[in-house]
């Protein structure tokens, strides 16, 4: 079965520091991995999208890394802030199906 | 460019009662979705469509119907509400079907059905 999972479900940190959100996914075949971010009571919005033959995909503070070997891929947010208060949502596409993982819920603490 | 709309921003609606959750893109996208996101359950998708003209069924559509007469517009209807319905209901779309297109979404519609 096609499956996206997520770690953690949640995450607390200080304004600042760095972290790295995880999305781990049994998709096959895999066309491309892409991460949203969803501010509360808003629509999600993409950050980054990686296909098979790209292990990596910057984005100002936001760096995505794909292993389609492991089929692992992580977000990682570099001096957070603020306004990274949000969930994360990893979404992965094979044959034109689109699986959304259940996200990361992540708080920035001033 | 206002891209994805939806109306209404929020609804408390009786059991039973029909309700039609609007949906317009003003980006000529071919592909248009309907989206329920539950707190611990992520975006489940609820029907599509890849043309105007065209509809199917995705992950959780009983209850719900939608058509596509025109390119922007994409309208979600429930016959008679549940309160297994109460959601955050997003409407998408993209350029054309597939992952390699973004999705991009409308601000949602937040139902309560008591």
């Amino acid at each position: 079965k096609n499956q996206v999972e997520q770690s953690p479900q949640s995450l607390i940190i200080l304004e600042g520091k760095n972290c790295t959100l995880q999305c781990n996914y049994t998709v096959s075949p895999f066309s491309n991995l892409r991460w949203y971010k969803q501010d509360t009571g808003r629509g999600p919005v993409s950050l980054t999208i990686m296909t098979f033959s790209e292990n990596t995909k910057s984005n100002g503070r936001y760096t995505a890394t794909l292993d389609a070997d492991t089929k692992q891929s992580s977000l990682h947010i570099t001096a957070s802030q603020l306004s990274d208060s949000a969930s994360y949502i990893c979404v992965v596409s094979a044959w034109g199906k689109i699986i959304f993982g259940k996200g990361t819920r992540l708080h920035i603490l001033p | 460019i206002a891209g994805i709309t939806q109306a209404p921003t929020s609804q408390i609606l009786a059991a039973g009662r029909r309700m039609t959750l609007r949906c317009t893109q003003d980006m000529r996208h071919n592909a248009m979705y309907w989206y329920r996101q539950d707190l611990g359950l992520g975006l489940r998708l609820i029907h599509y469509s890849n043309t105007a003209g065209t509809t199917g069924k995705g992950e959780v559509p009983d209850g719900y119907s939608v058509s596509r007469a025109n390119t922007d517009d994409f309208p979600l209807t429930l016959a008679s509400a549940v309160p297994s319905q109460t959601s955050v209901y997003f409407c998408a779309s993209s350029e054309g079907t597939g992952g390699t297109y973004e999705q991009y979404f409308g601000p949602g519609t937040r139902l309560t059905v008591t």
